[in-house]
């Protein structure tokens, strides 16, 4: 069974700044997709970013982007010049092969972005 | 286009009563999911639906719920009776059969509270 751990329940981070979010995931496939989600304090879960795990290149998405390192399973989120609105929970999340399983989420971070 | 629609947004019951709850997908889309979220967790996966077909329920604690998805559309999953620790959100997403993966795209799900 996959895993997926996110070691930070908690970040805050002054507007404007860069902030990165970890997140580490165990699997024996090597045809799996990554996702980073958005849960504002409305609940609505929005996909943030995604990524194949055959490409090799990092994806972004605007003022994010990730740093996909498929050897020592890890996919972190990184957040450039932060907004006010970014104030959410982040959930990093797996799918194998085909992507039409369920989705094996992380516990999330809490991100508060600071005026 | 209209997003992937729950309701209702909250319920609260008591123990021992029984509940619904409704998810309309995203219209085409073949693949329906039901999560439910405990507080400060991520979501965990109940039950996927491809058309009307449940294709995976092994997280679906069958004494209890139940779901059904008539005609590949709307879907609705019970519970009865209700238990304390059925207190949750119970989130629906949906995705498109196309391509080589699937994007998840979640509704605003509904908070059930049991006393």
């Amino acid at each position: 069974a996959q895993t997926v751990t996110q070691s930070q329940p908690e970040m805050s981070v002054q507007e404007a700044e860069t902030v990165t979010l970890s997140c580490t995931y165990d699997t024996s496939e090597s045809n799996y997709y990554l996702f980073w989600y958005k849960q504002p304090p409305s609940r609505q879960m929005i996909l943030v970013i995604r990524q194949e795990a055959y490409k090799q290149q990092n994806a972004t998405e605007n003022r994010f982007s990730v740093n996909f390192q498929k050897a020592a399973k890890s996919f972190s989120l990184k957040i450039s010049d932060s907004q006010l609105g970014d104030t959410a929970m982040y959930f990093c999340a797996f799918v194998s092969g085909g992507g039409a399983d369920g989705l094996t989420f992380g516990k999330g971070t809490h991100l508060i972005i600071q005026p | 286009e209209a997003g992937v629609v729950q309701s209702p947004r909250y319920k609260i019951i008591e123990k021992k009563q029984p509940v619904a709850f409704w998810c309309n997908p995203i219209s085409g889309h073949n693949t329906l999911y039901w999560y439910r979220q405990n507080l400060g967790q991520g979501p965990e996966l109940l039950i996927r639906y491809e058309n009307e077909e449940a294709v995976d329920d092994s997280q679906l604690p069958k004494d209890r719920f139940s779901a059904e998805r008539l005609k590949g559309v709307d879907s609705t999953l019970k519970i009865q009776p209700a238990e304390l620790g059925d207190s949750a959100v119970y989130l629906c997403a949906s995705s498109l059969d196309s391509g080589n993966w699937k994007t998840q795209y979640f509704g605003p799900g509904t908070r059930l509270l049991v006393l």
